[in-house]
């Protein structure tokens, strides 16, 4: 299994539409799990940081699965300014600093 | 809001050249990184820094690649003699301690000629 997996899409959805990515890893002993967005060509931008609790930011809610170690991020009412690439990104092993591993990222195309 | 530069955004060189990459990390960081992105290709890990010296490297982190923190402000990649496939978007990182998201620059996009 590669250590962070994502179905590179396009999802191709109409505005206003709900769409949730799913991410896979494979490194157990992973601390943290975040969600970056990244633009054509510019740098990654942190989304939100995924708690095995869940966490919700407005229209963004994150999940995090240990057992079946997979992280997941759902859209709600998307926006034409959501239209981006997602990362899902896993972090270190406790201790040190956080050395993060990036899926290949999902593709959103919001439509009118 | 505190932000990670990085300089210069587009840099041109010849294969074979010396270039530097540099970057100011947010303040009251500790750990420093690079990453870089070939176009189409994922954000790939190079190097992490803490304290003065590498923390951990990729096996893309070579001979070739370099850091340094010269100044206690400035964090800076160094790659001595450069190849086409160097050409990439080169993205400076920092993150302050633990689990801790990194927070990226705007990147220099490096092309080698």
């Amino acid at each position: 299994r590669k250590e962070v997996e994502q179905d590179p899409g396009p999802f191709n959805v109409p505005e206003g539409a709900t769409v949730a990515f799913n991410c896979t890893y494979s490194n157990s002993a992973s601390q943290s799990f975040f969600w970056y967005r990244q633009d054509c060509r510019k740098e990654p931008k942190l989304l939100m940081s995924v708690y095995s609790s869940g966490n919700e930011d407005g229209r963004f809610t994150a999940q995090l699965n240990r057992a079946s170690q997979y992280i997941s991020l759902l859209i709600r009412d998307s926006k034409l300014s959501d239209s981006a690439t997602y990362l899902c990104a896993r972090g270190g092993i406790a201790g040190g600093g956080n050395k993060l591993t990036f899926g290949t990222g999902t593709q959103l195309k919001v439509e009118l | 809001e505190p932000e990670v530069t990085q300089t210069p955004s587009h840099q041109v060189t010849q294969m074979g050249q010396e270039v530097i990459l540099r970057c100011v990390p947010i303040s009251n960081h500790l750990y420093f990184y690079w990453y870089r992105q070939i176009l189409g290709q994922k954000v790939e890990f190079l190097v992490s820094f803490y304290n003065n010296e590498i923390s951990e490297k990729s096996e893309i982190f070579d001979d070739q690649f370099s850091v340094e923190r010269p100044d206690g402000s400035n964090f800076t990649l160094k790659i001595r003699s450069t190849k086409l496939e160097d050409s990439a978007m080169y993205f400076c990182a920092s993150s302050s301690i633990g689990d801790s998201p990194l927070h990226f620059g705007n990147g220099t996009r490096l092309t080698v000629t």
